[in-house]
């Protein structure tokens, strides 16, 4: 079936430093989104992209849509305590439901 | 605007037993779809709800359904209660689809002893 991986699973920076998370799906998606969940909370939108090679910028955050729709990525620049918790990346599956990736969780050392 | 809520917040249960869990969406809202977050397995897709149909379905057991109302609340209930059912379940509402920008409601952490 049709699958969204992400990696790493598990990421800790020391404060100021960058961060990646990749998000590969086994099927083009007719668009990719990127949630984040804090420690104990529930997840919450954060972007959603659509065209290929598309690139968004959210102050400090960085995401960016493969050409081929397939691939994507959230980059954070001079991280900060606030940027703790789990980001999930999701794209729409054939049937329609949405495909989540199994998280990426940022630890970020004071 | 209110955010989606859902309740209980917190439920144990026993094995074997049956449990229901609410949503309500934010106004407006017709599509609720509820996940299942455990930490071995991420965030599963359980169902999606739209104008009072299932519009879609996870590769959940059929012990666990649900169902929507006429003002878009939505129900789940899960029957024969089993100790891998523990988790966190999360209801999540959007305008028209469940392929686009969901909003998660706080979730019901449902324990089975």
């Amino acid at each position: 079936g049709q699958q969204v991986m992400q990696i790493p699973q598990y990421q800790h920076v020391q404060e100021g430093e960058d961060f990646t998370t990749y998000c590969n799906s086994s099927t083009t998606l007719s668009n990719i989104q990127w949630y984040k969940q804090r420690p104990g909370g529930h997840p919450v939108f954060l972007i959603q992209l659509v065209k290929s090679g598309e690139v968004k910028k959210q102050k400090r955050l960085t995401f960016q849509f493969g050409e081929a729709k397939k691939n994507s990525s959230l980059h954070i620049t001079a991280t900060q305590t606030t940027d703790v918790g789990t980001y999930f990346c999701a794209g729409p599956g054939n049937t329609g439901k949405l495909i989540f990736g199994q998280g990426t969780t940022l630890q970020v050392k004071p | 605007k209110a955010g989606v809520t859902q309740t209980p917040r917190y439920l144990i249960k026993t094995r074997g037993q049956q449990v229901t869990l609410s949503c309500s969406p934010i106004s407006g809202h017709r599509s609720v779809s509820w996940y299942q977050q455990t930490p071995g397995q991420g965030l599963q897709f359980l169902f999606e709800y739209f104008s009072e149909t299932q519009r879609n379905k996870g590769n959940f057991p059929g012990r666990f359904s649900g169902r929507q109302f006429s003002n878009s609340r939505s129900e789940m209930n899960v029957s024969t209660l089993e100790l891998g059912d523990s988790a966190l379940y999360l209801c999540a509402s959007s305008l028209e689809s469940g392929r686009n920008e969901q909003f998660f409601g706080p979730g019901t952490r449902l324990t089975v002893l």
